[in-house]
This record gives C-alpha cells, sequence and structure tokens, in this order.
C-alpha cells in the first residue's frame, strides 16, 4: 500500500516568515494530495490539494508543489500569522480507488507573534 | 450546509468495556469514513461505506470493531472489548461520492482506556 512520509515533524517561526512542510509518497499511482490543517480539539480541514496533472497551485498566502518525478509535494505558507499555528497533515491517494487517503505523521506549526 | 456531526465528543471507559460512537454525515453525502487518530500521528481509515455498504475494512479490528450504516445515512463504530491501545481520537468524515476530491471530518470523539 501507499506511505506517506513527512517532515519536519514540528516547526517554529516568526511572524511573518515562510513555512515549508515536505512530504513523500511511494506509490506512483496516486494522483491526488490533499493537506488538512487541524486545530486543538477539531477535526482536520482540508486547506488545499493538487492533482498530478498540476505542478503547482496557490490560494492566498498558501501553495502546495507537486514533483511526480521524486514522488514529492510540499506546501508553503507565506506571511505567517499566529492563526496559522495548527498541526498540518499531507495525504495522498488514488481517486477512483475509493478515495481512500493515506496521511503523512502530521507536521506541529508554531507561529510566535 | 450542516457539517459532520459526531458524538460524543468525549469518553473514559475501562479495557474490557464496551462503548459506541455515532456519527452523521452531511446530508446527501453517500460515502462515510471513520478514522483512528493515535496521539502525534495521522489518521489511518478503519472503515469506508457506499451508501449502506462496507468497500474497504482491511484496516478494521474485526475481533474487536464493528460499524454499521443503516439506511445509508447515521453510522456507528464500536468497540468491544476495548483495550488501552484503542486510546484515541475516532473520526468520522463524508463526501458527496467516493470519487469525490477531498472529504469533510467531524470534530471526533477522543476515546481514553484506562
Amino acid at each position: 500500500g501507499e506511505n506517506v512520509e513527512q517532515h519536519p515533524s514540528t516547526l517554529s517561526v516568526q511572524e511573518g516568515d515562510s513555512a515549508v512542510i515536505k512530504c513523500t509518497y511511494s506509490d506512483s499511482a496516486s494522483n491526488y494530495f490533499p493537506w488538512y490543517k487541524q486545530e486543538l480539539g477539531k477535526g482536520p480541514q482540508l486547506i488545499i490539494d493538487i492533482r498530478s496533472n498540476v505542478g503547482e497551485k496557490k490560494d492566498q498566502r498558501i501553495a502546495v508543489t507537486l514533483n511526480k518525478t521524486a514522488k514529492h509535494f510540499s506546501l508553503h505558507i507565506t506571511e505567517t500569522q499566529p492563526e496559522d499555528s495548527a498541526v498540518y497533515f499531507c495525504a495522498a491517494s488514488l481517486i477512483g480507488n475509493f478515495n481512500k487517503f493515506y496521511f503523512g505523521s502530521g507536521t506541529k506549526l508554531n507561529v510566535k507573534p | 450546509e450542516a457539517g459532520v456531526a459526531q458524538s460524543p465528543r468525549y469518553k473514559i471507559i475501562e479495557k474490557r468495556q464496551s462503548v459506541a460512537f455515532w456519527c452523521n454525515p452531511i446530508s446527501g453525502h453517500a460515502t462515510l469514513y471513520w478514522y483512528q487518530q493515535i496521539l502525534g500521528q495521522g489518521p489511518k481509515l478503519l472503515i469506508q461505506f457506499q451508501n449502506n455498504g462496507v468497500v474497504d475494512d482491511s484496516q478494521l479490528p474485526k475481533d474487536r470493531f464493528s460499524a454499521e450504516r443503516l439506511k445509508g445515512v447515521d453510522s456507528t463504530l464500536k468497540i468491544q472489548p476495548a483495550k488501552l491501545e484503542d486510546s484515541a481520537v475516532y473520526l468520522c468524515a463524508s463526501s458527496h461520492t467516493s470519487l469525490a476530491y477531498g472529504y469533510t471530518f467531524g470534530s471526533g470523539t477522543r476515546l481514553t482506556v484506562v
């Protein structure tokens, strides 16, 4: 089955700095890569996703890049704010295979004011 | 639209006891998922329903876990008997179809087995 690795496990940045979280996946058939943000006591919330036919996608301060050849994808957050502090999870999926998601182990992002 | 509803929010039980969790997905969502999230780890799929049929339960410990989705709407997940290692957050999620990109999670039920 698919194996997703995520790094770093914790990330501390100063407000206004950028943050980058990286994930690798093992199954070259995976074609959909969502990112979820989980705040304390809440369920994961989808913040951005990318399909395998696209190399980069942006949404305001967040962006995701995908390198299919190297089988890795990354989340970029610019101009970080304290409310960005949360745990972020990447996932990989093969759409059409009942949409089963394989999650990374999570990155705890702390944005210091 | 209303989100995915789960109850209870918290549950503390002794090992070997039984426990049940309830999930009400977003109206009209045919696909429902139960995930287990152990502290410090990413969610892991336990079981997936398409309407009221099971499409994937390969990671469900069937000797102690069971789940059902009556009438293709609400779902319950049961653990009997519970073990210490079952302590986790149990997340329910739903999507419009099994081909939908991304799905919506509930807030989860935090289970502590002592």
